[in-house]
């Protein structure tokens, strides 16, 4: 049971524009929600979270959107850059509980 | 401050062996946690550890074991390999169980498992 999921395997985004990674959970239970990047051969990478009690949060470039009524949130990057190519990953987690992953999106920022 | 160290980096085992793997948590962090990435299934979650004790198991066979010392590191073991345990093991962790749930982990760069 996929209680986090990315329903996007993939995402190609040109230099410069807005990259939008969406991602969707059943558990209600969930309180604090993160994104973390992975790029090959390395760990993933702490990257933003957000709590239930908050719609929104910024960090730079990343802004993570919560909406809770929807079970449903969104990672944007702007302005996409290169570097930013990896796979991205949401995770939740309820209660002091442990970390539940989606399956990830590659996300591809061309020239 | 060293990060999360994890060894090996790459294995390759035989079907029917077993394997270890070992996992140095940061300095002072209590919490470690083990996770298998294979493509297309995300991070699927195997055991959570914390002061030596199995907090939280994940939905694989019993095949799948772990530990942890006095001292935070972690291992797992996998017994009976078969073809479909070829994935990548990545351990993470954290200063504690709440603080892993609700300000995540830091993770190793993991241990690349083949089974051939």
């Amino acid at each position: 049971d996929q209680q986090v999921k990315q329903n996007s395997p993939s995402l190609s985004v040109q230099e410069g524009r807005i990259s939008i990674l969406n991602c969707d959970y059943t558990n209600s239970m969930f309180d604090y929600f993160l994104w973390y990047k992975k790029y090959p051969a390395e760990g993933p990478t702490f990257l933003i979270s957000i709590s239930s009690i908050k719609d929104k949060n910024e960090d730079g470039r990343f802004t993570v959107f919560l909406n809770k009524s929807a079970k449903h949130l969104s990672l944007h990057i702007v302005p996409s850059q290169p570097g930013d190519s990896a796979v991205y990953f949401c995770a939740a987690s309820g209660g002091g509980n442990k970390l539940t992953f989606g399956t990830g999106t590659q996300l591809k920022v061309e020239l | 401050k060293a990060g999360v160290t994890q060894t090996p980096r790459y294995l390759i085992k035989t079907r029917g062996q077993q394997v270890t793997l070992s996992c140095s948590p940061i300095s002072g962090h209590r919490s470690v946690s083990w996770y298998q990435q294979t493509p297309g299934q995300g991070l699927q979650f195997l055991f959570e550890y914390f002061s030596e004790t199995q907090r939280n198991k994940g939905n694989f066979p019993g095949r799948f074991s772990g530990r942890q010392f006095s001292n935070s590191r972690s291992e797992m073991n996998v017994s009976t390999l078969e073809l479909g345990d070829s994935a990548l093991y990545l351990c993470a962790s954290s200063l504690g169980p709440v603080e892993a749930a609700n300000y995540g982990y830091t993770f190793g760069s993991g241990t690349r498992l083949t089974v051939v």
